[in-house]
């Protein structure tokens, strides 16, 4: 089955600091990636969508400067958190939808925290 | 994001009864619908889905209903299991492919 390996598992950084979360599609062609952040004992929040070779489309109430999202290729996507404050500290996810429309396909996320 | 979970409802059932776990959906324009399993730490685990076009759909000791008319989902499992125990999301997909999802609900099966 389609699979999508997120890196890292864990991350601590210091305030100020930025950090790269990387996604990867390991057997299809993900044409679009979504990032999402989830806040302890709540729901998952959809940040971005990202389709391959095109500028990410972010929700509202998400700044697009400090998370910035790169799909540059079918098989990768990244989410970088800059200037990260404790207020980042979360818990990342992305998913990756292929050809298939109704197809998404979940990494294993990511728990940053700020320090 | 149109559905935002603030907390999280929890529903307890003893091991070997059915589990049913609703969901309230927001746009009438979504057509196709997910349920995901989350444990702790881990990203959704893909459990079930549906499409507009039916009412129904059964799968292995899972079946999920779908009704268009109050928006409404639901997840039903039978003879619920300790292993069952997580949080459940039901996600709906709109017409430009976002995965909206709803506020979750914590299974707690007691042995």
């Amino acid at each position: 089955g389609a699979v999508v390996s997120q890196h890292p598992s864990r991350v601590i950084c210091k305030s100020g600091t930025s950090v790269k979360i990387e996604c990867r599609s390991l057997d299809f062609q993900a044409t679009t990636m979504f990032w999402y952040r989830q806040f302890p004992k709540q729901s998952l929040m959809l940040m971005a969508t990202s389709n391959e070779g095109s500028k990410a489309t972010y929700e509202q109430g998400v700044e697009k400067d400090k998370f910035l999202i790169n799909h540059a290729s079918l098989t990768l996507s990244t989410l970088t958190v800059t200037s990260a404050h404790p207020e980042d500290s979360s818990f990342y996810i992305c998913s990756a939808r292929g050809t298939d429309s109704y197809g998404y396909t979940f990494g294993s996320g990511t728990r940053l925290t700020v320090v | 994001g149109e559905s935002v979970g603030l907390h999280l409802p929890t529903l307890s059932v003893q091991e070997g009864d059915n589990s049913i776990i609703n969901c309230a959906y927001s746009n009438s324009a979504s057509d196709y619908f997910i349920w995901y399993k989350q444990e702790s730490g881990k990203g959704p685990q893909f459990i079930i889905d549906i499409r507009s076009n039916m009412d129904k759909r059964q799968g292995q000791r899972v079946t999920v209903l779908l009704n268009k008319t109050v928006k409404h989902l639901s997840l039903q499992i039978a003879a619920t299991q300790p292993g069952d125990s997580a949080v459940y999301f039901c996600a709906e997909k709109d017409s430009s492919y976002k995965l909206i999802f709803g506020s979750g609900t914590r299974l707690l099966v007691r042995p």
